[in-house]
């Protein structure tokens, strides 16, 4: 089993509409948490952290949840721009400080 | 403008050859790492470094030689002992520091994109 885990998709919806991905995480350890958003053929880019208390940065709203070791991230009113490879990251520091991603999940947003 | 700079963006590399690829980073940034990403699959730690003159093996360290000479430079050897080089290359920095203070947020650069001939 992956340490990061992610439905890699992909979801495919059409603009204006709201999605939500999930990501689970399997080291209790785990300190930190955040969504990177890649596009094709290019580096990862640093989306948002993900809070305890959950953040919102306009369309997108992050949420961590502790007891269950998951992360979400949810897009509102979809745009075109928003089609890419949504990454979740998790740093731990048990045996040594780490940054984990998962796979990925691709989302195709269409007119 | 701080960022991280790759070099070349693309090679091609005949086999048993050895290859080096360039990271230079101005973000003052602690911390270096190389990660490889493969189609499909998620990033694989290759080496770290955490400071000048020392560095440590990620999970797929094998075929692969780093040097960390000065903060800003960290080049990345890809030996002819690396079976399967072909890959999507990327190279990352980060404050070191505790989670509150917003350190260990991984920056990239824009990747350098292997191919054996």
């Amino acid at each position: 089993r992956k340490e990061v885990e992610q439905d890699p998709g992909p979801f495919n919806v059409p603009e204006g509409a709201t999605v939500a991905f999930n990501c689970t995480y399997s080291n209790s350890a785990s300190q930190s948490f955040f969504w990177y958003r890649q596009d094709c053929r290019k580096e990862p880019k640093l989306l948002m952290s993900v809070y305890s208390s959950g953040n919102e940065d306009g369309r997108f709203t992050a949420q961590l949840n502790r007891a269950s070791q998951y992360i979400s991230l949810l897009i509102r009113d979809s745009k075109l721009s928003d089609s890419a490879t949504y990454l979740c990251v998790v740093n731990r520091l048990t045996g040594g400080f780490k940054t984990i991603f998962g796979a990925g999940t691709r989302l195709f947003v269409k007119a | 403008d701080g960022g991280i700079t790759q070099s070349p963006k693309y090679l091609f590399r005949k086999e048993g050859q050895n290859v080096t690829l360039s990271c230079e980073q101005n973000l003052n940034h602690d911390a270096m790492y190389w990660y490889r990403q493969d189609p499909g699959q998620g990033l694989r730690l290759i080496y770290y470094s955490q400071i000048v003159n020392d560095f440590q093996k990620g999970d797929i360290a094998e075929g692969y030689s780093v040097s960390r000479e000065k903060k800003e430079s960290f080049p990345l050897t890809v030996t002819s002992a690396q079976k399967n080089p072909t890959a999507f290359y990327l190279c990352a920095s980060s404050m070191l520091g505790t989670a509150a203070s917003g350190a260990n947020v991984l920056t990239f650069g824009a990747g350098s994109r292997l191919t054996v001939l």
